[in-house]
C-alpha cells in the first residue's frame, strides 16, 4: 500500500538554523499539506499546496516558512531561522482529491530546537 | 476563523457504541473529517462528510448536518485497539482544514 515518507524522523538543530524537512507524498496524489503537532496539542494546519503553488497558509506560516517542490516527488518545508517555540511534530500529508478530502499523513519528523 | 468544538474525553466498555460530537464555526465550508490518532503516531483518515447525511464505513459512520454546523462520529462494537484520540477537522474549498482539540476514547473491558 502506496504510504508518505518522511525524513528524517527526528531533527535537532540550534536557535536561529535553517532547518529543511523533506517529505515524499503518495505519488499519484496531487495535493499536499505540512501540520504541526505541539507534544499533547491538536493538529495545526500550516500549508497547502497545488499545481506548485501555495493554495492556502495559516497565520503560523510566516516568512519564516517556505515550501517547495524540487522535482516530481519530494516536498519540502524549510524554516529560515529556528525558534525555540517551532519545536513540534511536523507531518506532511497528500491528497489525491482537491480541497483536503482523504488525507494520508506521513509519520512526522520531530524537530527540537535547543 | 474556523472553530471547532468536541468532548475531551470519552470512556466506554468493549463492544460498546459510542459517539463523539463535533460543532463548527467557519467560512468558506467544504466538508468535515475525522482522523483517528494513536500516542505517538501520525493521524490516519476515518471518514468525510462532503453532503448531510451518513456515511458508513464499517464499524465507523459520520454524519454531517450543515445548516446545524454539527457533526458526529459513531464508533461501534468498541475494542480495545479503538482507544486513540479522535479528530474532526473541518475543510475549507480553499484547502485548508482545521482540526478540533480532539477527543481521547479509552475502552475499558
Amino acid at each position: 500500500e502506496p504510504e508518505v515518507t518522511q525524513t528524517p524522523s527526528h531533527q535537532v538543530t540550534q536557535m536561529g538554523q535553517e532547518v529543511i524537512l523533506r517529505c515524499v507524498p503518495i505519488s499519484n496524489h496531487l495535493y499536499f499539506y505540512w501540520y504541526r503537532q505541539i507534544l499533547g496539542q491538536k493538529v495545526e494546519f500550516l500549508v497547502s499546496f497545488y499545481n506548485n503553488e501555495i493554495s492556502e497558509k495559516s497565520e503560523i506560516f510566516d516568512d519564516q516558512f517556505s515550501v517547495e517542490r524540487p522535482d516530481g516527488s519530494n516536498f519540502t518545508l524549510k524554516i529560515r531561522s529556528t525558534k525555540l517555540e517551532d519545536s513540534a511534530m511536523y507531518f506532511c500529508a497528500s491528497s489525491r482529491v482537491a480541497v483536503s478530502y482523504e488525507q494520508y499523513f506521513g509519520p512526522g519528523t520531530r524537530l527540537t530546537v535547543t | 476563523g474556523q472553530s471547532l468544538e468536541q468532548p475531551s474525553e470519552v470512556t466506554a466498555v468493549e463492544g460498546a457504541i459510542v459517539q463523539i460530537n463535533c460543532t463548527y464555526q467557519t467560512s468558506g465550508f467544504y466538508g468535515l473529517s475525522w482522523y483517528q490518532q494513536h500516542d505517538g503516531g501520525a493521524p490516519t483518515f476515518l471518514s468525510y462528510n462532503g453532503l448531510d447525511g451518513l456515511e458508513e464505513t464499517g464499524r465507523f459512520s459520520s454524519f454531517l448536518s450543515r445548516s446545524d454546523s454539527y457533526g458526529y462520529l459513531l464508533l461501534q462494537e468498541l475494542q480495545m485497539k479503538d482507544s486513540a484520540s479522535y479528530f474532526c477537522a473541518v475543510n475549507t474549498n480553499a484547502g485548508k482544514s482545521t482540526f478540533g482539540d480532539g477527543t481521547t476514547l479509552t475502552v475499558k473491558p
